[in-house]
């Protein structure tokens, strides 16, 4: 089983559409959660930590269930920019630390329809 | 304020030579962690620097190797390259202790094997 899971897509939306994005860990002990957006050929930028209580950033909503090991990005209003690679991430752990090593998902891509 | 740099942006090697790819962290940062990133995968991790010693390795052969130099800048040497060595190598830097994982990313090299 791989350390996070995505659905790698495409999903393909119009404008204007919700989509969300599920991702699942295998590590219970992980402490750190984020969201990262790739654009084609382009290096992953940070969209946003994810936190226990959840965040929201405009249009973006970030949810963590510790319980499930699952983490979800949901984006509102779909625009044309938004089409993307969106990559889940978790921090490595090694008992009670953080080992500094970020573990990737597969990423899933988004392409956003005029 | 200057983000994380890297050099070359682009390369091309044949099978069983050596190549040493450059990376300079965002101002303030401290600690470099180099990725690989396989077309159509997520980066994964190769090993992390921080005062100038390997604090993490991934599960990368010992062709991969690295160094970090007082200015916190950190070079990737990898002897013998292989055709599946061909991927973009991404390098983020981080502040160890600020206690978030939060990584940042530069542009990355492009590697191509022959």
């Amino acid at each position: 089983r791989k350390e996070v899971e995505q659905d790698p897509g495409p999903f393909n939306v119009p404008e204007g559409a919700t989509v969300a994005f599920n991702c699942t860990y295998s590590n219970s002990a992980s402490q750190s959660f984020f969201w990262y957006r790739q654009d084609c050929r382009k290096e992953p930028k940070l969209l946003m930590s994810v936190y226990s209580s959840g965040n929201e950033d405009g249009r973006f909503t970030a949810q963590l269930n510790r319980a499930s090991q699952y983490i979800s990005l949901l984006i509102r209003d779909s625009k044309l920019s938004d089409s993307a690679t969106y990559l889940c991430v978790v921090n490595g752990r090694r008992g009670s630390s953080n080992t500094g090593k970020l573990i990737f998902g597969q990423g899933t891509t988004l392409q956003v329809k005029p | 304020d200057a983000g994380v740099t890297q050099s070359p942006t682009h390369l091309i090697k044949t099978r069983g030579q050596q190549v040493t790819l450059r990376c300079s962290p965002k101002s303030g940062h401290d600690t470099v962690s180099w990725y690989q990133q396989a077309l159509g995968q997520g980066p994964q991790f190769i090993f992390q620097y921080y005062e100038e010693e390997e604090r993490q390795r991934g599960n990368f052969p010992d062709r991969f190797s690295g160094h970090q130099f007082p200015n916190y800048s950190s070079e990737l040497n990898v002897n013998a390259l292989l055709l599946g060595d061909s991927a973009l190598y991404l390098c983020a830097s981080s502040l160890l202790g600020e206690g978030t994982d939060t990584q940042y990313f530069g542009p990355g090299t492009r590697l191509t094997v022959l």
